[in-house]
Formats: C-alpha cells, structure tokens, sequence
C-alpha cells in the first residue's frame, strides 16, 4: 500500500525558516519525481514544485511565488522527500501536500504551516 | 505559464441529474505523443485531493463509471451522469504539459 506521511509542520515568523518532511512507503521511490503542492486557507490547490530522480539529475522545477526561497530534496536511502522553506512570507501560510509524479494517484494528508508575525 | 480557467465556479445539483464541469487551458495541451496533459481531481471536504480522471479521458483506479473526462487541445470537460451525495467536495483540473497548474476549482453542492 502506498503510503505519503507528511511531518514538520509548524508555526514561523515572517523571514523565518522551516523544513517539512514526507515520508514514502509502497512504492520504489528512488525512480518516481514527488511533488510539493499547497493549499492556502480557504484556497484552491497551487503547484509547489517537484525533484525529479536520481537517474535524471534530480532537477528541481519551482513556481514562480517560491522561486528561490524554497528548496526540494530527497534522501533515496531514507525513502523521504523534504521542502526546505526559507525566506517565508505570510502568503506561505498553507497545507502542504507531497503527490507522486504527475497524474497524481497519491497525495499525503497534508501538513499545516503557518507564518505569522 | 499555461493559465487553467474553470466554469462554473460553483455548481448546485439534484441527486440523480447529470453535472458538467469545463476547463479551459491558455495553451493546447496535446503532446506529439497524442496525449492531453489533463488530469481532474476531487477534493471531499476535509481530505486530501483524488485523482478522478487522467490524460483527458482515462478514469482512475476506482473511479465510478459515472465520472467520465473529454475534451482536446485546450478544452476539457468532466460529467458526472448521475450525481450522487458522495459527490460534493471541490473539483480541480490540471495541467502537466508545462510545469503544472490548476485551475481555481469548481464546487459542487447538494440542492
């Protein structure tokens, strides 16, 4: 069973940092891309960004409003995808979704985080 | 980027009555392959978001046969035939020709 457990939520000052974490089960994850995808509140769903793997450099691909503030990682060895979020904004303030590759058959529950001063 | 505009934002419906959602890219979506790079989504109230329908038209593991996705080069449409109270949550289309984008969500309620 394919399993997405997302971690590491929390609260962050306006310019401050945090890193959330997703935890990959049921499937090889060393060859699939993973994307971030978040949801402000009260908000529709809004692309992130995505790592592809390994075997394809493991590029990263940004949306522009997170362009670099926001960093995508990934540890094969630990089946476990990160978001490294800097710089943050009040506008961050959202739930963050890590999905598979596109189309995205899986999604985790989602954890919030919310920057406030 | 490739722009997703939904219609209509908001979508009262009879248990039982047909329900059409469109979604409109600013850009075609058909690769050389033959695909369109369209996927729909449902998000239930309170639940993460599911996959409905991919590539235009292909239902998702699971999926009721009600849900069906058409549509090519930059407008896509996805019916339910027979709406049922499971039904209700907020509708998403999405595109992964470029990059990826949504559009705003459609949501549908119970009359």
């Amino acid at each position: 069973e394919v399993q997405l457990v997302e971690s590491g939520g929390g609260l962050a000052k306006p310019g401050g940092s945090l890193r959330v974490s997703c935890a990959a089960s049921g499937f090889t994850f060393f060859e699939t891309w993973m994307n971030w995808v978040r949801q402000a509140p009260g908000k529709g769903l809004e692309w992130v960004g995505r790592i592809k793997s390994k075997t394809e450099g493991m590029t990263t691909d940004y949306a522009a409003p997170v362009k670099d503030r926001f960093t995508i990682s990934r540890d094969d060895s630990k089946n476990t995808l990160y978001l490294q979020m800097n710089s943050l904004k009040t506008e961050d303030t959202a739930v963050y979704f890590c999905t598979t590759e596109a189309p995205f058959d899986y999604w985790g529950q989602g954890v919030r985080v919310t920057v406030s001063p | 980027d490739i722009v997703m505009t939904q219609s209509p934002l908001s979508l009262p419906v009879i248990p039982g009555e047909p329900a059409s959602i469109s979604c409109r890219s600013s850009q075609r979506l058909l690769h050389s392959n033959g695909h369109n790079y369209l996927d729909w989504y449902l998000q239930k109230p309170g639940q993460s978001p599911q996959l409905l329908i991919y590539l235009a038209s292909n239902r998702a593991s699971g999926v009721p046969d009600r849900f069906s996705g058409s549509g090519s080069g930059t407008d896509f449409t996805l019916k339910i035939s027979r709406v049922e109270a499971e039904d209700v949550g907020v509708y998403y289309c999405m595109q992964s020709l470029q990059s990826i984008t949504f559009g705003q969500g459609t949501r549908l309620e119970i009359k």
